[in-house]
């Protein structure tokens, strides 16, 4: 089955630091990259698209500025939180979908702590 | 934003009791989706529906998409300890570009 490799697991970062975490589709590759996060009891929220080879589409009140998005290759996207700070800590998770259009399944990453102190 | 209304939010009931949630939506979607999540971990895919009224099965989980493909429905029978977790639907929207967006979850307690 198709398998998406986030890492780190968990992140703990001093407030002004940048922290990148990595998603990869292990065993196929991924026009089409996903970020959400995830606060304590509530739901997931689409953060950003991302395409390989082309710039994120980021969701209304998304900054692009501070939540870097770079897809560089068909199984590879990162998302690097620059100058984070406590109200970021948060869980992230990242799904890739396996084809284009409608018919290709989403596969979800384990997920990111992160932690700004 | 196409919103996916889940309910009920929180629930807690006994083993062996049925339970039904919802997944409420204005909006028509291509397809919808159900995930159980554990805590610190990422959604697993229970199922995928398309077909509006199509009705799918896996073990005592029952899932329903409605003839218009608005809403959806999960019905579990028999709900066993191993069952508790946060159930997310999640939808793509029909004239969308594309993406997943979730449901505000209900969080499932099955009490021994």
């Amino acid at each position: 089955g198709a398998v998406v490799s986030q890492h780190p697991s968990w992140v703990i970062c001093k407030s002004g630091t940048s922290v990148k975490i990595e998603c990869r589709s292990l065993d196929f590759q991924a026009t089409t990259m996903f970020w959400y996060r995830q606060f304590p009891k509530q739901s997931l929220m689409l953060m950003a698209t991302s395409n390989e080879g082309s710039k994120a589409t980021y969701e209304q009140g998304v900054e692009k500025d501070k939540f870097l998005i770079n897809h560089a290759s068909l199984t590879l996207s990162t998302l690097t939180v620059t100058s984070a700070h406590p109200e970021d800590s948060s869980f992230y998770i990242c799904s890739a979908r396996r084809s284009s259009g409608r018919s290709g399944g989403y596969t979800f990453g384990s997920g990111t702590r992160l932690t700004v102190v | 934003t196409q919103l996916l209304e889940q309910s009920p939010q929180f629930l807690s009931i006994q083993e062996g009791e049925n339970l039904t949630v919802y997944c409420n939506s204005s909006s028509v979607f291509s397809s919808l989706q159900w995930y159980r999540q554990e805590p610190g971990e990422g959604p697993v895919l229970l199922v995928t529906v398309v077909t509006g009224g199509e009705v799918k099965k896996l073990k005592r989980l029952t899932f329903q998409f409605g003839d218009a493909r608005k809403d959806s429905s999960l019905h579990i029978t028999a709900a066993q300890p191993g069952d508790t977790g946060l159930y997310l639907c999640a939808g793509d929207w029909k004239y969308g570009n594309e993406k997943l967006t979730f449901g505000t979850g209900t969080r499932l307690t099955i009490i021994p």
